[in-house]
């Protein structure tokens, strides 16, 4: 079992819908990541928080908005995605990001699928 | 640029015998190491992680892995392949600057 748990584990939506992936982790951790990962290839990261601040955007577009209401939650706002966009979305968190030997706990992700 | 290549996509052994998963690293900065495991559909699992003590890492399942300085190398091997071990396996690596990738990926098969 991992001790980071996502919500839901599977969402099918419309390009014109807006839905919200959920992430929460009870281990201390003050980093928290997003993650977006295509079959047969590595995981992309997408945003880091550390200590409830956003402090790495890899150029996302605007269509996700993520959000961290406190240490323990992090949120993916979708909304008017792109088939495209259908991936498994995994979040992952770390003791510190600025501890470089502390290891990323993933989750078992949402997989996303976009019609 | 920093990089991280894992040389096989693909490694197939029978159960029984022993699995080599090769990562190596380009070298700037001292970094530390990981090795994960995703079965399919699941998230990413911590198999072992060096981190600058003992050059050889234990890790879960039986998974070990030598970090080679001269080398700028860090194989995932285990002695002995289970069927459950089939998955994919990524190497991970963090520099000193904080950036760290994820090298492309080994599918490891194993036959009955």
């Amino acid at each position: 079992d991992t001790e980071v748990t996502q919500t839901p584990k599977h969402l099918v939506m419309g390009m014109t819908n807006k839905k919200s992936l959920k992430c929460e982790q009870h281990m201390g951790h003050r980093a928290m990541y997003w993650y977006k990962q295509k079959a047969k290839k590595p995981p992309e990261l997408m945003f880091v928080y550390s200590y409830e601040k956003l402090s790495i955007n890899e150029s996302v577009p605007s269509r996700f908005s993520p959000e961290c209401p406190n240490s323990s939650l992090l949120n993916l706002h979708l909304h008017a995605l792109q088939p495209e966009d259908s991936a498994l979305y995994l979040c992952a968190s770390s003791q510190d990001r600025g501890l470089g030997d502390s290891p990323l706990h993933f989750g078992n992700g949402t997989r996303l699928t976009v019609t | 640029a920093q990089s991280v290549t894992q040389l096989d996509s693909h490694v197939s052994v029978s159960e029984g015998t022993p699995v080599l998963l090769r990562c190596n690293y380009s070298s700037s900065y001292s970094p530390s190491l990981f090795w994960y495991v995703q079965h399919p559909n699941k998230g990413l699992q911590l198999l072992l992680k060096y981190t600058s003590a003992a050059t050889l890492v234990k890790g879960i399942n039986g998974f070990e892995a030598e970090f080679k300085k001269s080398e700028t190398s860090f194989h995932l091997t285990k002695p002995s392949a289970h069927m459950s071990d089939a998955a994919e396996y990524f190497c991970v690596v963090r520099w000193n600057n904080n950036d760290m990738r994820f090298g492309a990926g080994t599918r490891l098969t194993v036959k009955p």
